[in-house]
């Protein structure tokens, strides 16, 4: 079946630009994880939905971060105003299940703000 | 913050050989999990094994858990080309968050022909 889609897959922004990141997750899943890869490093837990509610947020780095899942399905992560340090690869995960052991991961947005 | 640090940071071994990883981490947990990633597939979960559990086995994989060393490690058998990846190790802490994974750095494996 369809795993995990992300868009766009690369995407070049200039400093200042708001960019928004999309994540289909598999069908039926009912939780959905946003994480933050940086360059050689491994992926740092963003935020967590429950169907549409989004019960943890603690890893946004800042109020630029803003994530959504407004029908508990297609969710997006919206960055403004982008910063330089914001570059890097943002991976989202679904689970079939609340909270979710295993974790099915999309193959990511590259960002690149320049 | 990464919890887990794998080592090594980077391994080169021969086809059909073995390669061993491991992994420390510093809180109490609930499960870890090994996942792979490469270019073509993205971040692939491979195994899980809980607190209660000592070892699990999945075709070529091994894992091992030791918690009161705070460590676990993966073991390929017979290694392939197709092995070259990078392997992370993520922590579930026990109590109310343990939907959150904390990854480390990762060791990347090289598995030449």
């Amino acid at each position: 079946g369809a795993g995990v889609s992300q868009s766009p897959r690369y995407k070049v922004a200039k400093r200042g630009q708001d960019v928004a990141l999309r994540c289909d997750p598999i069908s039926g899943h009912v939780s959905l994880f946003w994480y933050q890869q940086a360059l050689g490093q491994g992926p740092e837990f963003l935020t967590y939905f429950q169907n549409e509610a989004q019960l943890d947020k603690s890893g946004l780095p800042s109020d630029r971060f803003f994530a959504e899942r407004p029908e508990g399905s297609v969710s997006t992560l919206k960055i403004q105003r982008t910063q330089q340090e914001d570059s890097a690869v943002y991976l989202c995960a679904s689970s079939q299940q609340r909270g979710g052991e295993t974790q099915y991961f999309g193959p990511g947005t590259r960002l690149l703000v320049l | 913050s990464q919890q887990g640090e794998e080592d090594p940071q980077a391994l080169s071994i021969q086809e059909g050989e073995n390669a061993t990883m491991n992994c420390s981490y510093k809180t109490s947990i609930n499960n870890l999990q090994w996942y792979r990633q490469n270019s073509g597939r993205g971040l692939v979960h491979l195994i899980l094994i809980r607190s209660n559990e000592r070892e699990k086995h999945s075709g070529r994989l091994r894992v091992t858990l030791d918690t009161s060393k705070k460590s676990s490690s993966l073991l390929i058998t017979a290694s392939r080309a197709a092995d070259t990846a990078s392997y992370f190790c993520a922590t579930a802490n026990s109590g109310g968050s343990n939907y959150k994974l904390t990854f480390g750095k990762g060791t990347l494996l090289t598995v030449n022909p």
